[in-house]
C-alpha cells in the first residue's frame, strides 16, 4: 500500500505570494490533518479534513486554508506569505473514526519564504 | 492548557536502555502516541497507548503511563545507533481525534 505523498517536496516563495500544497492520503483513509513544523514552535496543528469537511481547526490566521476533495486528497493554501511561514508542512492521513486515529505522515513540504 | 512537555536531549551508549519522558496537562487525553523523526523525514508512528492502560510493550519498546501524574515514558531496550532520531510524544483528546498535540521532541543520540 502506498504511503502518504506530498507535493512539492521543496518550495521557495517570496513575501506576499501565495502557495498551494498537496497531500494524497493512504488509500481508504478519509481524514487528512495538516501540521506546521518550525524550530521555534515545534509541531503545530493547522486543521483536519474528513469527508470533505473541516472537522478540527488550530490557532492559525485565516491566511491558512485548506480543502479536501471527494477522493480524500487535500490541499492547503497560504496567502500573503510572511517570512515566518517558512516551515516544514506535514500532512497525515488516518481512517478518521473515533478518538483513536493512527496518523500516518507524509515526508513533508519544505517551504522557504524569502 | 495544551502543553505537552519533553526533555530536549538524551545521550546513551549503544546497547543501553533509553528512557524518554513526557508530561501532559489535559485530563481529557484519550490516546497517547510516540513518533520518531529522522533527519529530513516525516514522522513515523512507533506505538500508542490508550489512556486507561498503564503499560504497553511492543518488541524493544515499552510505554508506561501514569495517568494520575499525567506522565508518559518510552523505554527503548538495547538501543542501537539507528535509533538516533527525534522522538515526539503526542496526545489526542475526546472528539478531537484528528488533532494531535505534540511535545517539543527529544533528540536521542546513541554513541557507539
Amino acid at each position: 500500500k502506498a504511503g502518504v505523498t506530498q507535493t512539492p517536496r521543496y518550495l521557495i516563495k517570496t513575501r506576499g505570494q501565495q502557495v498551494t500544497l498537496s497531500c494524497s492520503p493512504i488509500s481508504g483513509h478519509r481524514s487528512v490533518s495538516w501540521y506546521q513544523q518550525t524550530p521555534g514552535q515545534g509541531l503545530q496543528f493547522l486543521f483536519e479534513y474528513f469527508s470533505e469537511t473541516q472537522r478540527n481547526k488550530g490557532n492559525f490566521p485565516g491566511r491558512f486554508s485548506g480543502r479536501q476533495f471527494s477522493n480524500s486528497r487535500s490541499e492547503m493554501n497560504v496567502s500573503t506569505l510572511e517570512l515566518g511561514d517558512s516551515a516544514l508542512y506535514l500532512c497525515a492521513s488516518s481512517l478518521g473514526g473515533g478518538d483513536h486515529n493512527e496518523q500516518f505522515f507524509g515526508p513533508g513540504t519544505r517551504l522557504t519564504v524569502l | 492548557g495544551e502543553d505537552v512537555e519533553q526533555s530536549l536531549f538524551l545521550s546513551v551508549r549503544e546497547g543501553d536502555s533509553s528512557v524518554i519522558n513526557c508530561t501532559y496537562t489535559d485530563s481529557s487525553s484519550t490516546y497517547l502516541y510516540w513518533y520518531k523523526q529522522e533527519p529530513g523525514a516525516g514522522l513515523q508512528l512507533l506505538t500508542y497507548i490508550f489512556s486507561n492502560m498503564d503499560m504497553k510493550q511492543d518488541q524493544r519498546l515499552t510505554v508506561l503511563l501514569n495517568k494520575k501524574d499525567k506522565h508518559l515514558s518510552l523505554r527503548i531496550a538495547d538501543t542501537q545507533t539507528g535509533d538516533s532520531a527525534i522522538y515526539f510524544c503526542a496526545e489526542s483528546r475526546h472528539n478531537q481525534g484528528g488533532k494531535l498535540i505534540f511535545g517539543q521532541g527529544t533528540e536521542l543520540s546513541v554513541k557507539p
